[in-house]
């Protein structure tokens, strides 16, 4: 069975602190993805990468970037937290691009910004 | 751009039942993947079921199956018997047959009463 790991389930941060969310996968994927979930708006993409030091935006990058030096470790950064930034996250990948090939969730990391 | 919209923000259904959940999108493509995925109160999102829109049949997995209609681009997952273990959040996706950008709908919670 694919392992998405998120490095932490619960995290409380302060506004201003730069936030580093980490994700690891175990299964060798190519693609790795970063959502936002917010009751009322589903999952929202920040970021995804098809390959190492490789990133796209999705549709909320703004306040986020992420680093992807090993194939197998995504992270997600916050470089300057701010209280509309408490929200779940959820780390995701998949093995190539192929739409045939699901993605494969973490268990979500929840972020608070006091 | 595509959007993915889940018009019942709640479900419920007695334990043994069937129940059916709604979701319509937009999207100008002829080419896409649909999928229905579970987030238990564990969180982790659990692809459920998939559909190519190229297919007519509809997909079915077990006690899941969907009613996809291409023309009015609506795409509702049929749970038959249901089981206290179904209870969680389900997502509606929808994902154009050459990206990775998959779009998420608001979720619908279904509640399994015994």
């Amino acid at each position: 069975d694919v392992k998405v790991t998120q490095s932490s389930r619960y995290l409380v941060k302060r506004t201003g602190e730069k936030v580093f969310l980490e994700c690891v996968q175990d299964m060798d994927h190519e693609n790795m993805f970063w959502y936002r979930q917010d009751p009322g708006l589903g999952l929202r993409l920040i970021y995804f990468s098809y390959d190492v030091k490789m990133k796209e935006k999705g549709d909320i990058p703004e306040g986020y970037s992420v680093s992807r030096e090993k194939k197998e470790r995504f992270s997600l950064i916050l470089e300057s937290a701010s209280t509309n930034q408490t929200s779940m996250y959820l780390c995701a990948s998949s093995l190539t691009s192929s739409p045939e090939q699901p993605q494969h969730f973490g268990d979500g990391t929840r972020l608070s910004i006091l | 751009a595509q959007t993915v919209t889940q018009s019942q923000p709640e479900m419920s259904v007695q334990e043994a039942e069937t129940v059916t959940l709604s979701c319509t999108y937009d999207t100008s493509e002829s080419d896409y993947y649909l999928f229905w995925y579970k987030q238990p109160p564990s969180r982790q999102m659990i692809l459920v079921i998939r559909q190519e829109a190229y297919k007519q049949q509809n997909a079915t997995e077990n006690r899941f199956s969907v009613n996809f209609q291409k023309a009015a681009k609506s795409f509702s997952l049929k749970i038959s018997d249901s089981q206290l273990g179904d209870a969680a959040m389900y997502f509606c996706a929808y994902r154009r047959y050459n990206n990775n950008d998959m779009r998420f709908g608001a979720g619908t919670r279904l509640t399994v009463k015994p």
